[in-house]
């Protein structure tokens, strides 16, 4: 049972250029959360998606970055004309369906985006 | 506002027990979940608690007073393999996103 994939591992951006970044969730997993995670700092939730739904995106910036989670295919998370502060790693998580409160979210192995 | 509040760093000895706290403000509750983060790596799911009480899994155990807005995790029997940073995290509503603190550094020495 493959867990949370994400892919790239590891992005280099230069100034001004896109990043995308994708999330596949676990299998029978409907739900898809991205975070960040700056050095020295805790996760910071971004946005919440179902399948062709945006659930919750009060933490997304609101200029520059989108999400977006097709019927088909994985979740993208999309920053266009990154800057350095856009550093940071970048996790997925994914969750069943609403039906059990104690239902948590796995996590991927993250991207790590690097702007020079 | 959210606000979620644990230790920066933490020390232990190999074979002792050690106490990590957390102490929460939200604008609501549902569930307050624990994760381990090992550098460079994934959160993975610890526990999960959403009565008081205490919930024991193994090594590890996860307590929680909702009125005092307070949880702990308890790590016994610490192995070298325990040092990581431990994610508290709060399910403030619904069942939608979770709101994590820092994290608590925990460096295990021999």
């Amino acid at each position: 049972n493959a867990g949370v994939m994400q892919n790239p591992r590891h992005l280099v951006r230069r100034r001004g250029q896109e990043a995308r970044l994708r999330c596949s969730p676990m299998k029978g997993h409907s739900h898809v959360y991205w975070y960040r995670q700056l050095p020295e700092e805790g996760l910071k939730f971004m946005v919440y998606l179902q399948k062709e739904n945006i659930i919750d995106e009060s933490g997304m910036p609101k200029e520059r970055f989108s999400a977006e989670f097709p019927k088909e295919g994985p979740s993208i998370l999309r920053i266009q004309q990154v800057v350095r502060g856009d550093s940071a790693a970048y996790f997925c998580a994914s969750s069943p369906p609403v039906g059990r409160a104690s239902e948590t979210q796995y996590f991927g192995p993250g991207t790590r985006l690097l702007v020079l | 506002g959210q606000n979620i509040d644990q230790p920066t760093e933490m020390t232990a000895t190999e074979g002792a027990i050690v106490q990590i706290n957390c102490t929460y403000q939200t604008s609501g509750f549902n569930g307050l979940f624990w994760y381990q983060q090992h550098a460079g790596e994934a959160p993975t799911f610890l526990s999960y608690n959403v009565l008081d009480g205490l919930e024991e899994k193994g090594r590890f155990s996860s307590f929680l007073s909702r009125s005092k807005g307070y949880s702990y995790l308890l790590l016994k029997e610490l192995q070298m393999k325990d040092s990581a940073s431990y994610l508290c995290a709060v399910r403030d509503r619904g069942y939608s996103t979770l709101t994590f603190g820092k994290g608590t550094m925990l460096l295990v020495s021999p």
